[in-house]
């Protein structure tokens, strides 16, 4: 059983500070990776993908990829309450034969205080 | 930008219904998924799609059926609704091969 780990939090850090979200993976052939930020009662928003080793950056998120570790990582710096929300993590092969699957997380709700 | 709806923010059906969820996208995408979201088991895939009238199971199909007759459009069918289908259903395409973005979603209530 493929199997996407995160802590379900809540993370609670102050406004201006930088949120740290962690991922393991159990799956030793996953190539893709991927970070959505769910609202509540809204549908899951791709915010970063990474593929390689290393860290990815995109404005104020940076993403970080350990692939012998097997763990994923999304930092946001000068978190802002508009960032509160549940962040998921996703896996996935790449294409083996039709499609691409993902591996998904249980997600780790963020919450940014005043 | 990628675009992708869904036919109803919001739906209450009563157990034994036949329900048709249906998802559009605009993109000429070859994948599209159905995925279900409850609270403490995340999202599981139900059904995709790789090409027109071509589709594969997922990891929870009992109870589902899909229909794939143009490309733009995946139709989820829930044969006869039951209260343990009751759920938030997200539709999903598949952008570069990798990248999979999501339709507003249908919280769907079986009574």
């Amino acid at each position: 059983q493929k199997e996407v780990e995160q802590n379900s939090g809540p993370l609670s850090v102050p406004e201006g500070a930088i949120a740290s979200l962690n991922c393991t993976y159990s799956d030793r052939g996953s190539q893709s990776f991927f970070w959505y930020r769910q609202y509540s009662g809204k549908s899951p928003e791709l915010i970063m993908s990474i593929y390689s080793n290393g860290d990815k950056e995109d404005g104020r998120f940076t993403a970080q990829l350990n692939k012998a570790s097997q763990y994923v990582s999304l930092l946001i710096r000068d978190s802002q309450p508009s960032d509160s929300a549940t962040y998921l993590c996703a896996a996935g092969r790449g294409h083996t034969g039709t499609a691409s699957k993902l591996t998904f997380g249980t997600g780790t709700r963020l919450q940014v205080t005043l | 930008d990628v675009k992708v709806t869904q036919s109803s923010r919001y739906l209450v059906k009563r157990t034994g219904e036949k329900v048709f969820l249906e998802c559009v996208q605009d993109m000429d995408h070859e994948n599209m998924f159905w995925y279900r979201q409850d609270p403490g088991l995340g999202l599981r895939l139900i059904y995709f799609s790789y090409d027109v009238k071509m589709k594969e199971k997922g990891d929870i199909p009992e109870g589902y059926s899909v229909s794939r007759e143009k490309k733009e459009r995946f139709s989820l069918i829930l044969e006869s609704a039951s209260t343990n289908q009751t759920s938030m259903y997200l539709c999903a395409t598949e952008v570069d091969g990798y990248e999979q973005y999501f339709g507003p979603g249908t919280r769907l209530t079986v009574t």
